[in-house]
């Protein structure tokens, strides 16, 4: 069970370049989320989304994009990099969280992409 | 909406002494309260969490937290670290029904032999 799986690991891009951030996970969780990560500022939510179709914005969405065509995949689109989004980006999915007290309620972190914009 | 203080942004310990990491929150609704741990270059990890019942809740590898209502608080707690302990730990707060977790800034854990 490979949980979730986030590619590249490593990435450094030029300002003004594009490029996709993949995420993808096989537990059918219906949540998938994306946040970066930058020191003393802790995890900050960029996009997020509770199905196939469904996407909305989180505390940081400017400069990127996201869609969510199927339910294993939800790629994060830099447009245009600039060095301010020089960060660490990790996806985290989950099942799709009910009403009911004492539902599982736990994100499954992916292991990350550090991405570099000179 | 809800937010996340923790208190202190690095807390070195000595090996085999008690450590405290602090973690406040605030909600006008009831909470869901988590501690992720992110070791050295990797993604972060559920520790444990706090749903609902007992107030204070274990992880497998000896740390504990008490979800303090009166106080809002969710401090989390080992009485004896390993240099394995040497992570960042974030503490989170969701709430019923909504999906999204807000994080902490972090806490640096260093253990010094």
């Amino acid at each position: 069970n490979a949980g979730v799986t986030q590619t590249p690991k490593f990435q450094v891009l030029k300002t003004g370049q594009s490029m996709t951030l993949q995420c993808a996970q096989d537990m059918n969780h219906e949540y998938m989320s994306w946040y970066r990560q930058d020191p003393g500022m802790g995890l900050r939510l960029i996009h997020y989304s509770v199905g196939a179709g469904i996407t909305d914005q989180g505390e940081v969405p400017n400069g990127y994009n996201v869609s969510r065509s199927t339910t294993e995949d939800f790629p994060l689109r830099l447009l245009s990099a600039a060095p301010s989004q020089t960060s660490v980006y990790f996806c985290a999915s989950s099942p799709l969280q009910t009403y009911q007290q004492g539902a599982n309620y736990g994100y499954t972190f992916g292991s990350g992409t550090r991405l570099t914009v000179v | 909406a809800q937010s996340v203080t923790q208190l202190d942004s690095q807390v070195p310990v000595f090996e085999e002494a008690p450590v405290e990491l602090r973690c406040n929150y605030s909600s006008s609704v009831s909470v869901y309260l988590f501690w992720y741990v992110q070791y050295p270059n990797q993604g972060l990890q559920l520790l444990l969490k706090y749903l609902s019942g007992s107030t204070l809740v274990e992880s497998i590898n000896g740390f504990e937290a008490e979800f303090n209502k009166s106080q809002t608080s969710f401090h989390l707690r080992k009485p004896s670290v390993h240099i394995s302990d040497t992570a960042e730990y974030f503490c989170a707060v969701g709430i019923q029904g909504a999906q999204k977790l807000v994080f902490g800034q972090g806490t640096r854990l260093t253990i010094n032999p």
